[in-house]
């Protein structure tokens, strides 16, 4: 069974630029999470798919990130225009009864 | 709301020596816990969890006991190595209907095993 992917692996963009991470879930999961850790912080809640509606956005930081799961099966995070600190590593879940999968995350760097 | 706390790092110890890792949390009812490792370059793995008072997971000689009366999870491994090095994040997943599966995370505790 093919694990949780995400790319790009690493991104690194300018303040003010658009930046789109990608999520491919295991097929099947209904569940889909975005999480993030910036600075060496704690790993914080983005949102919640279950399938393709939005079940839980309350970790959304603001209106520059847009989500979405097309079809139910793969997921977007949009970063636009990107800021200093949203540099971190975008981590991506799935699951279907309960047990996470991660992905390996994407590090995104605001220069 | 719910919160983890996890001891900060780096922790830096030599192989065969006796790790401990303090989490600490506050939630309401009954949630579940988790370690989650991650390995240098890789991504979150599960490490172990309990789910329910004085649960005891393990797994990879780590364990941690679930005590709802101290609402601790400390992870602990009896003798370390090289390869343990990695950053550990305590979680926990709330009881309610409510929090559809979502996890909340310590900081994360970066441990080196030194040879």
């Amino acid at each position: 069974e093919a694990g949780v992917t995400q790319f790009p692996s690493h991104s690194v963009i300018e303040k003010g630029q658009t930046v789109t991470l990608r999520c491919d879930p295991i097929s099947g999961h209904d569940n889909l999470y975005w999480y993030r850790r910036v600075m060496g912080k704690e790993i914080k809640f983005l949102l919640h798919f279950v399938k393709e509606s939005k079940q839980d956005e309350s970790g959304m930081p603001n209106n520059r990130f847009l989500a979405e799961r097309t079809g139910g099966t793969y997921s977007t995070l949009k970063v636009q225009p990107a800021e200093l600190e949203d540099s971190g590593v975008y981590f991506c879940a799935s699951s279907q009864t309960g047990g996470y999968t991660f992905g390996s995350g994407t590090r995104l760097t605001v220069v | 709301g719910n919160s983890v706390t996890q001891m900060e790092g780096p922790v830096t110890l030599s192989e065969e020596a006796f790790l401990t890792i303090n989490c600490t949390y506050t939630a309401t009812g009954y949630p579940s816990l988790f370690w989650y490792v991650q390995y240098p370059g890789e991504g979150l793995q599960l490490l172990l969890k309990a789910t329910k008072a004085d649960d005891k997971g393990s797994n990879k000689g780590f364990e941690a006991t679930y005590r709802k009366e101290t609402t601790s999870f400390h992870l602990e491994k009896g003798s370390v190595q090289v390869s343990d090095s990695a950053v550990y994040f305590c979680a926990l997943r709330g009881s309610a209907t409510d929090s559809w599966g979502k996890l909340q995370f310590g900081a994360g505790t970066q441990v080196v095993v030194t040879p």
